[in-house]
Formats: C-alpha cells, structure tokens, sequence
C-alpha cells in the first residue's frame, strides 16, 4: 500500500513556542491532505482539509491563526501550531488521499506526532 | 446524536474466539464504509473498505454492510493476540470528509 511519513514523531516543547509537523507522502502523490487530531482512547477529530496549492478547509472550532496548514506541493503538507500551550498537547496525525480510481478507499494515514507542550 | 456511534469497549475475548464489532449511524447518505485498526500511539491503517451494502472477506476478517438498518459489522475469526488493537469503523458520502467511530479497544489473551 501507499506509504504517508510524517516528521517529527514526537516533539517536546515549551510552552509559547512554535511547531511544526510534516506529512509525505512517499510513492504517490496526493491531491487532499487531511490533518487529525486524537486524543488519549478517543477518536480521530478532524482538524482540517487540505488541497495542493490552496487555502485549507477548517472544521468548526479549529482556530486557523493557531494551526497554520500548508500544503505546497503533491506530497509535503505542514502543519504549525503556532505559540503552543499545554492544552495542545495531542497526538496529531496526517492522512492523504490519491486521485479517487473508481470506488476505491485511497485515504492513507502516517504514524503520528505525539506533541507534549511543557 | 453523534453521526456514528461506536461501544468503545474494551473488549476481552479469549485466542481464537470470533470478535464482533459494530456500529450503527444516522446519515444515509454515506456510501463507503471502512475498518480501521490502530495499535497503541501509530496511525490508523485500512483493514477493510465496502462500497455500499453487502459482506467482504479477506482472510480472517468479514465485513457486513446493512444499510436499511444503518449498521456495519467486522468480524474477526480466530482472534489472536496481534489483533489487539483499537478498531475504528469510519464512512463517508461521496465526498472527501470521513466520519469516524469512537473506536472499540479490543484484548485477545492468550
């Protein structure tokens, strides 16, 4: 299968500070970027919708001045979480969907960054 | 009413016990319904993926779509300890935004 990297896979920092999170994908490229956010034995919550050289799409509550979404090309999206506090402290994960072939399920997802913010 | 609810267990089955897991849902306008299986601090991976109603297999793993009563099932036959995982069922209409369960952590003992 596809194959979405994500750099770091963890990070700790202190609070105030910025960070940011990349997500590849390595043998394909992908036209939509999702980014996730989980916390401990809860599902994945959506954060945001990427496509390749525009604006993202946020969900409602995500503040878009705080999670900076980037998606410059086919196969890198990053994300910051600018002036990081504790109560961000989450396990953020990437998924990246390939061109739909037909009525195939195309969503890839990476590792995970598990962020601490001190 | 969350759009797809999900027991989050956790389930405790025994080594070769077959596992059910379910969810139901409310919007019938989703089309594709997936399994996901996540071990402890990595990302989901796709177990199974269903297009519309009707049953899957691959290998020890069945997958049920009923969508007159708005349910999924996975099943999982001769559970072994490496199946212990969280499971996620997760759907989506023919668009690009997927709705996930809560996820139900399940335990094989040996």
């Amino acid at each position: 299968g596809a194959v979405v990297s994500q750099h770091p896979s963890w990070v700790i920092c202190k609070s105030g500070t910025s960070v940011k999170i990349e997500c590849r994908s390595l043998d394909f490229q992908a036209t939509t970027m999702f980014w996730y956010r989980q916390f401990p034995k809860q599902s994945l919550m959506l954060m945001a919708t990427s496509n390749e050289g525009s604006k993202a799409t946020y969900e409602q509550g995500v503040e878009k001045d705080k999670f900076l979404i980037n998606h410059a090309s086919l196969t890198l999206s990053t994300l910051t979480v600018t002036s990081a506090h504790p109560e961000d402290s989450s396990f953020y994960i990437c998924s990246a969907r390939a061109p739909l072939a037909g009525a195939q399920e195309t969503q890839y997802f990476g590792p995970g960054t598990r962020l601490l913010v001190l | 009413q969350k759009e797809v609810e999900q027991d989050p267990g956790p389930l405790s089955v025994p080594e070769g016990a077959i596992v059910s897991l379910n969810c139901t849902y409310s919007n019938s306008a989703f089309q594709y319904f997936m399994w996901y299986r996540q071990y402890s601090r990595k990302g989901p991976e796709l177990l199974m993926y269903t297009y519309s109603s009707g049953n899957k297999e691959d290998g020890r793993f069945t997958a049920q779509v009923d969508k007159s009563s708005k349910y999924i099932s996975l099943f999982i036959r001769d559970s072994q300890p490496s199946d212990s995982a969280t499971y996620l069922c997760a759907m989506r209409t023919g668009g690009f935004k997927t709705i996930f369960g809560a996820g139900t952590r399940l335990f094989v003992k040996a």
